[in-house]
């Protein structure tokens, strides 16, 4: 079957890193996104890797290695306003895209 | 990207009765789609909306609970009938479009969710 992993919650501080990853078993791969949902809104577009390597939008930064089926969103300088989940998902070989269930992000003061 | 407008935002409805869900994009688009989202858990595919043509259900999801309706290139909705407890959940319209990126990229309205008692 195919499948999503990613953390159910993490805690972070302001002004920190926080790096979430995301494992992926699909059948077949045509790119992997990241989404930002905060509580209560719809997701919203962040990131987009097809090919292997770093992929930088400001504080946010999305990684992709096909080989291990592995990605990871890297959020910098964090900001209260980053409190949200956060939405890993692929397009598999059918176009069809696969889900993750989202890591919870809480940041504290 | 286009603005999706999705009604009601939030209800609460008796088992047994029916409530459709209204989604109105600002630009013309080929294909919607229709997600749940429930709580804790990833978003799943319901159906995709064609204009002129049938909806298609995904796997576990058919017409008689789900139906859907796409007179025209702007707007959609869903229905959900007959509803139980279960049906208790957060309903997305979404829409695809092009990015820079080159990533055929979902835009979502706001979600409905829905209370059933």
């Amino acid at each position: 079957g195919q499948n999503i992993d990613q953390p159910t919650e993490m805690t972070a501080t302001e002004g920190a890193i926080v790096q979430i990853n995301c494992t992926y078993q699909t059948s077949g791969f045509n790119g992997l996104f990241w989404y930002q949902q905060h509580a209560g809104e719809a997701p919203t577009f962040l990131s987009y890797n097809v090919l292997d390597g770093l992929e930088e939008k400001g504080r946010f930064s999305s990684f992709l290695s096909r080989s291990k089926g592995y990605s990871y969103l890297l959020l910098k300088e964090l900001q209260m306003k980053d409190s949200a989940s956060y939405l890993c998902a692929v397009r598999d070989s059918n176009y069809q895209l696969i889900w993750g269930a989202g890591t919870k992000l809480i940041i504290k003061p | 990207s286009a603005v999706i407008s999705q009604k009601p935002s939030r209800d609460i409805c008796q088992r047994g009765t029916s409530l459709t869900i209204q989604c109105q994009v600002d630009s013309q688009v080929t294909m919607m789609f229709w997600y749940r989202q429930q709580p804790g858990q990833s978003l799943t595919l319901i159906a995709t909306a064609n204009q002129g043509s049938e909806a298609t259900y995904e796997s576990g999801f058919v017409i008689d609970k789900f139906p859907i309706s796409r007179p025209n290139l702007t707007f959609s909705t869903l229905t959900v009938s007959n509803m139980s407890p279960e049906d208790s959940s957060i309903y997305l319209c979404s829409v695809e479009q092009g990015a820079a990126s080159g990533a055929n990229v979902l835009t979502f309205g706001a979600g409905s969710r829905l209370t059933v008692l």
